[in-house]
């Protein structure tokens, strides 16, 4: 079963503006990770939040962890078309294993 | 290699054909994964290896599935009898599986179309 839901499934703005992903999850995690993906074929790894971290960055990219809400957002500031991809959201728990989200589908319009 | 390699890129097979898919993982990772993603869905955990213990088959859809991992290194999974409901990318990844969150790296998939 899914253990990752992204919100919203489907997200399309203009070159420019900000792009926030959200995502949430049911179990206890040690971390939680976030992966672009372009063409549906394979993911990349933007970002890991740990379970003791609340907010993180990365470039244009910014990540915080809710724990007690069990949820995540991805802001993407100052969007460019070529950031256009499928994003998901990845919990890992005790055991290596990452389950990942249905992903959010982010358009960037010229 | 310095990536998640995987073969064939694409596959197109016939109902009731066995199939074959290849990964071969970064070079001293110890964890592999094999994930499943059907048309506009997201990842579908299928089988994962850690090393030399037994693997995580929970994700298994079927009897049909199974999946091995040779000394360590290059994974197979095999899907028997292929049903239509079997056509999607079939992805692969590995982590080093050391202490520690693991970060994978995948390969770039096996399109698989079952006619």
């Amino acid at each position: 079963s899914q253990q990752g839901e992204e919100d919203p499934q489907a997200l399309s703005i203009q070159e420019g503006e900000n792009a926030t992903m959200n995502c949430s999850y049911k179990t206890s995690i040690n971390n939680l990770q976030w992966y672009r993906q372009n063409s549906g074929r394979g993911l990349v790894h933007l970002i890991l939040i740990r379970s003791n971290e609340r907010e993180k960055h990365s470039g244009r990219l910014r990540v915080t962890l809710d724990t007690s809400k069990k949820s995540s957002s991805l802001l993407i500031t100052a969007s460019r078309a070529a950031d256009t991809a499928s994003y998901f959201c990845a919990t890992g728990g005790s055991n290596y294993k990452l389950t990942f989200g249905k992903g959010t589908l982010l358009t960037v319009n010229p | 290699g310095a990536g998640v390699s995987q073969s064939p890129s694409n596959k197109v097979t016939e109902k009731g054909k066995d199939v074959e898919l290849r990964c071969d993982p970064i070079s001293g990772h110890t964890a592999l994964y094999w994930y499943r993603q059907s048309l506009g869905q997201g990842l579908e955990f299928l089988i994962y290896f850690q090393g030399n213990s037994a693997p995580d088959k929970s994700g298994l859809p079927s009897d049909r599935f199974s999946a091995e991992r040779t000394g360590g290194s290059v994974s197979t999974l095999t899907i028997q009898r292929t049903q239509q409901e079997d056509s999607a990318v079939y992805l692969c990844a590995s982590s080093p599986g050391a202490s520690g969150a693991n970060v994978l790296t995948f390969g770039a998939g096996s399109r698989l179309t079952v006619l």
